[in-house]
């Protein structure tokens, strides 16, 4: 059973656009909500992260806005960059589990000149 | 201040051949896990291990698999009888403490092809 669903599974933005990908989740314990950025060939790397008592986090050219009663969550990335074309996976996991994640199925993107 | 450390980066193994993956943690890290991620999919949590002990395995599967971490070196992960549906890439990661908000970093991962 899935239980962070992210979407779109693609995603192709002209550079200067805003890139939105949207994530939902199942349960209710989590409370902790990471965004990771993969390239090609390397591992996962932190982006953004997120807790449910605050309703929107900024860094930089990315925005997480964090949806408590509709259990949602997405990542806006402001002014898209070719740089930013890569594979993003959101996350979820529980206080006092540690670092165990459980990943959407990520959604990559393409931005374009 | 080197960051996760995983060896070997491509593994070709025949089928019914064991796969040795190797993890070495961040320094001053004692907190690993291990994921699997197949082609176009999500990474898939696997197991936890702090020094010596195994934490939560509940995303290994029950046969075949098995994850140490010892007090001296690297954690390993070993697939005994490698079958095709085991290529896929083995991130290990890292992090200091148990929070929900410590940041775990990942390494560049193994990519294990059965053939």
């Amino acid at each position: 059973q899935q239980q962070v669903k992210q979407s779109p599974q693609s995603l192709i933005v002209q550079k200067g656009g805003i890139s939105i990908i949207n994530c939902a989740y199942e349960n209710t314990a989590f409370d902790y909500f990471p965004w990771y950025q993969q390239f090609p060939g390397k591992g996962p790397a932190l982006l953004i992260a997120i807790r449910p008592d605050v309703s929107e986090k900024k860094e930089g050219r990315f925005t997480i806005s964090f949806n408590k009663s509709a259990k949602q969550f997405s990542l806006h990335i402001m002014d898209s960059q070719p740089g930013d074309s890569a594979t993003y996976f959101c996350a979820a996991s529980k206080t006092g589990t540690a670092s165990k994640l459980t990943f959407g199925t990520g959604t990559r993107l393409q931005v374009t000149l | 201040n080197a960051g996760v450390m995983q060896n070997p980066r491509h593994l070709v193994r025949r089928r019914g051949q064991e796969a040795r993956l190797r993890c070495s943690p961040m320094k001053g890290h004692s907190h690993v896990y291990w994921y699997r991620q197949l082609p176009e999919e999500g990474l898939k949590f696997m197991v936890y291990l702090q020094k010596e002990n195994i934490i939560d395995e509940s995303g290994m599967p029950k046969e075949r698999f098995s994850a140490e971490f010892p007090k001296e070196g690297p954690s390993i992960l070993r697939i005994q009888q490698v079958v095709r549906g085991d290529s896929a890439a083995y991130f290990c990661a890292s992090s200091r403490g148990a929070g929900g908000m410590t940041e775990a970093f990942f390494g560049q991962g193994t990519r294990l092809t059965v053939v």
